[in-house]
């Protein structure tokens, strides 16, 4: 089972852009389509975004759109989501977890997790 | 987009008791609802898929069922490692959503 490895926690201020990585290993990155999640203190799960890393297709929940970009590097097995025009509401956990199902239609659920991103944004 | 509901909010068993937790869906799922066990500081770690499949590695005091709107994550004899919050997750359309989580607490 491929392991995701993520960046380390941040500090943010607002108005600035965040970039989490997450790397796979044990396993290639194009065989695994990733999505991102995040979790802010006390609240639940929030899909953001998806990637097909070998196609490079990148699909994005409409609350994100336009603020969120992911990409994915095959070469190196990584994973990237960076995120815009950060405010406080942004502080979160953000995670990267493979999907399994059918990624084109939506209907997936997330099999393998990294351990998280913790960000926290703050003038 | 489809919200999940759970209930109830905190759950407070004792440990070899049994915990069931509800999840709703203000649509229907068919069967297409996921089960996650998050422990404090920990990833959520996936339980059940198609609301009655142990992911692998799963114990089998893990156990799922419903379908359409109304599903239940049950667990048979909690054991001490089981303390943690859980989701539930609705795959049937995008954008996928969770619930609130259910706490199982130490009675």
């Amino acid at each position: 089972q491929v392991q995701l490895v993520q960046s380390g926690a941040e500090v943010k201020k607002p108005g600035s852009s965040m970039k989490v990585s997450c790397k796979a290993s044990g396993g290639t990155l194009s065989s695994y389509p990733i999505s991102w999640v995040r979790q802010a203190p006390g609240q639940r799960l929030e899909w953001m975004g998806r990637i097909v890393p070998i196609v490079g297709l990148a699909n994005y929940a409409q609350k994100f759109q336009g603020r969120v970009t992911i990409t994915a590097d095959t070469s190196t097995n990584t994973a990237y989501m960076e995120l815009s025009s950060l405010n406080s509401e942004d502080t979160a956990t953000y995670y990267c977890a493979t999907l399994k199902g059918d990624y084109e239609s939506g209907s997936y659920f997330f099999d393998n997790w990294g351990q998280g991103t913790r960000v926290t944004v703050s003038s | 987009e489809i919200v999940m509901t759970q209930s109830p909010a905190t759950l407070s068993v004792s440990p070899g008791e049994r915990a069931t937790l509800s999840c709703r869906g203000s649509q229907g799922l068919s069967t297409n609802l996921a089960w996650y066990q998050q422990k404090p500081g920990q990833a959520p770690r996936l339980l059940i898929h198609g609301a009655s499949n142990r992911a692998t590695g799963i114990p089998a005091r893990f156990s799922g069922s419903g379908s359409g709107t109304e599903f239940t994550l049950t667990i048979s004899s909690l054991q001490s490692e089981d303390f943690a919050i859980y989701y539930c997750q609705q795959y049937i359309e995008r954008p996928p959503t969770f619930g609130g989580g259910t706490k199982v607490e130490i009675k």
